[in-house]
């Protein structure tokens, strides 16, 4: 149980142009979600965390214009890249925390998209 | 604030065990996870401490003392498919706020 779909898990894009992240739960409902950056050999960076129905609340450094987040359903949750620059270029990994196992549980994990910005 | 710690890199052979530190510092505190993560893959959850004391599963062990602010991750009958980076991570508030150590690399030699 606890599956965490994400899609795509790779997209190249040109600089300039958008690009949409999907992030859905498959058998549970997501109350929560996270938005999750990653650098090469560095750690998890939280952008920002998602609560179905509100609006997302960002790290600080993170800009709410450029990376906005949609979490419409207790399932889906978007993050789209706005203008997208060769320093967008990253692991982005969505994360979901809900009623598996308690609020106390472990996140359960997409297996993230490769973004490359040429 | 919030930070934690970890070895940036560890060693060791097949069928050694390992120890993997993490000391953490957050404002407030809802339990300790470990997640292991392959290159190029997404973390997947291995252990979680929310009460002080020795967690186990399979080869696998998990400890935490939240008076110390420190747990640890044993991995036991090394496998060369365990070299991966091992990350421990703190909620630090009622199922937000997940936060990162910076990630210890294993890397387990024949």
């Amino acid at each position: 149980g606890a599956v965490v779909s994400q899609h795509p898990s790779w997209v190249i894009c040109k600089s300039g142009t958008s690009v949409k992240i999907e992030c859905r739960s498959l058998d549970f409902q997501a109350t929560t979600m996270f938005w999750y950056r990653q650098f090469p050999k560095q750690s998890l960076m939280l952008m920002a965390t998602s609560n179905e129905g509100s609006k997302a609340t960002y790290e600080q450094g993170v800009e709410k214009d450029k990376f906005l987040i949609n979490h419409a359903s207790l399932t889906l949750s978007t993050l789209t890249v706005t203008s997208a620059h060769p320093e967008d270029s990253s692991f982005y990994i969505c994360s979901a925390a809900g009623e598996v196992g308690g609020f106390d549980s472990p996140l359960h994990f997409g297996n993230g998209t490769r973004l490359t910005v040429t | 604030g919030q930070s934690l710690e970890q070895p940036s890199e560890v060693t060791a052979v097949e069928g050694a065990i390992v120890q993997i530190n993490c000391t953490y510092q957050t404002s407030g505190f809802y339990g300790l996870s470990w997640y292991q993560q392959h290159d190029g893959g997404a973390p997947t959850f291995l252990s979680y401490n929310a009460l002080d004391g020795l967690e186990e599963t399979g080869r696998f062990s998990s400890f935490l003392s939240r008076s110390d602010s420190y747990g640890y991750l044993l991995l036991q009958e090394l496998q060369m498919k365990d070299s991966a980076s091992y990350f421990c991570a703190v909620s630090d508030n009622y199922g937000q706020n997940f936060v990162f150590g910076p990630g210890t690399r294993l890397s387990v030699l024949p």
